[in-house]
């Protein structure tokens, strides 16, 4: 049972370059999210998704974009990464919204930028 | 602004009892939610409270004061297993969630 699946796992950029992060669940669920994760600060929402071909803005959203165009994958592209786009990116999914229950996350994507 | 306070680190004894405190300030509330994320992993879920109380779930429990904005988790008999982080998150009144920085519990033997 795959549950929350990301790639690649780590990943090295220059200043400048562009990437995408795919995330795939198999659980069917209908929101997607994606957070990035920093020494000494909490989980932060960049993107979600409450649907097929949705997409919706989250805390930290500039420099990030996104698409659903199945609902078992959310892809989160870098246009120009910067350093401070270094960073572990996790994608989650859940059968509702936060209100519904448990958030299921992937084992997380560790991004470097140089 | 809206703000969730954990302790940074905490050390404790295997086969001990640990309690990880997280308090909060957020534009309304609709949950509490605690999670476990073991270093370079994923967090998993632990539990969920919205009403006051304690919830127990095998050797962990999780207690809720909405009045004082306070929450804490309750670890028994501590495995080494446990060494992990732990984070708080609320869910605010726009159903938002808004999470700790986290707890690093270390178990020694």
């Amino acid at each position: 049972n795959a549950g929350v699946t990301q790639t690649p796992k780590f990943r090295v950029l220059k200043t400048g370059q562009s990437m995408t992060l795919l995330c795939a669940q198999d659980m069917n669920h209908e929101y997607m999210y994606w957070y990035r994760q920093d020494p000494g600060m909490g989980l932060r929402l960049i993107h979600y998704s409450v649907g097929e071909g949705t997409t919706a803005k989250g805390e930290v959203p500039d420099g990030y974009n996104v698409s659903r165009l199945k609902k078992q994958n959310f892809l989160l592209g870098l246009e120009s990464a910067a350093p401070s786009q270094t960073s572990v990116y996790f994608c989650a999914s859940s059968s509702g919204g936060f209100d519904t229950g448990e958030l299921f996350f992937g084992e997380g994507s560790r991004l470097t930028v140089l | 602004g809206q703000n969730i306070d954990q302790p940074t680190e905490m050390t404790a004894t295997e086969g001990a009892i640990v309690q990880i405190n997280c308090t909060y300030q957020t534009s309304g509330f609709n949950g509490l939610f605690w999670y476990q994320q073991h270093a370079g992993e994923a967090p998993t879920f632990l539990s969920y409270n919205v009403l006051d109380g304690l919830e127990e779930k095998g050797r962990f429990s999780s207690f809720l004061s909405r009045s004082k904005g306070y929450s804490y988790l309750l670890l028994k008999e501590l495995q080494m297993k446990d060494s992990a982080s732990y984070l708080c998150a609320v869910m605010d009144s726009n159903y938002q969630l808004i999470w700790g920085a986290g707890t690093k519990l270390i178990i020694k033997p």
